[in-house]
């Protein structure tokens, strides 16, 4: 089954520091892996995803993603954190059809970015 | 932009209540979720359909139903409402977009501002 760990449920950064949210993932196909941020009293928003091609996206408000293979992981960066990225974040991932799955999105526990200033 | 529209963002219910959560998308999405989102629990779905009157189990199924009988709206119901379903709820929905019978990709699933439902 497909499963999707975010190591750490808070992150406080300060503002104009690195952002790191980490994202392990399990699937016995290849995967489809998202994040989505979401703020306060709102819905989910998508930052990026990967399908194929190029492992490393590039999402909206200058996050990116690097997706490891080798590492089942889809870690979160952001080279200078702002405060308006306070939010909590998820990570998701869904497989593509013909599996065992049909193309679900599965959810990990969230991660809430506190910014110090 | 695509549109995903939940009928209400807070509710209270009484317990054994029947309680109807609607959702509607204007971007004619073949597929539509619900979720159910907990602290520290992230979100965990209940009920997709693929299509038109076509539902079927999440995770967490137990005491909800749905109905799909048009593809812009998707219907969560919760037969006889308790306390441990005070939740928020998330409707969303996604489009399909590769070749059915060869690899069906999936796309990004477009949100809806959440029901927050209280049961008491």
């Amino acid at each position: 089954a497909q499963s999707v760990t975010q190591l750490g449920s808070h992150v406080s950064v300060s503002e104009g520091a690195l952002v790191l949210l980490r994202c392990n993932y399990s699937s016995s196909v290849p995967p489809y892996l998202f994040w989505y941020v979401q703020y306060p009293n709102q819905g989910l928003q998508l930052l990026l995803k990967y399908t194929t091609g190029a492992t490393l996206v590039k999402g909206i408000n200058g996050f990116e993603a690097e997706f490891k293979k080798s590492e089942t992981s889809f870690h979160l960066t952001k080279p200078s954190a702002h405060m308006s990225d306070a939010a909590e974040y998820f990570c998701a991932v869904s497989s593509r059809w013909g599996s065992s799955n049909t193309g679900k999105l599965i959810f990990g526990q969230g991660t809430t970015l506190q910014v110090k200033p | 932009d695509v549109k995903v529209t939940q009928s209400s963002r807070y509710l209270v219910k009484r317990t054994g209540e029947k309680v109807f959560l609607e959702c509607v998308q204007d971007m004619d999405h073949e597929n539509m979720f619900w979720y159910r989102q907990d602290p520290g629990l992230g979100l965990r779905l209940i009920y997709f359909s693929y299509d038109v009157k076509m539902k079927e189990k999440g995770d967490i199924p137990e005491g909800y139903s749905v109905s799909r009988e048009k593809k812009e709206r998707f219907s969560l119901i919760l037969e006889s409402a308790s306390t441990n379903q005070t939740s928020m709820y998330l409707c969303a929905s996604s489009f399909t977009p590769f070749n059915r019978s060869r690899d069906r990709g999936f796309a990004e699933a477009f949100f809806g501002q959440g029901t927050r439902l209280t049961v008491v």
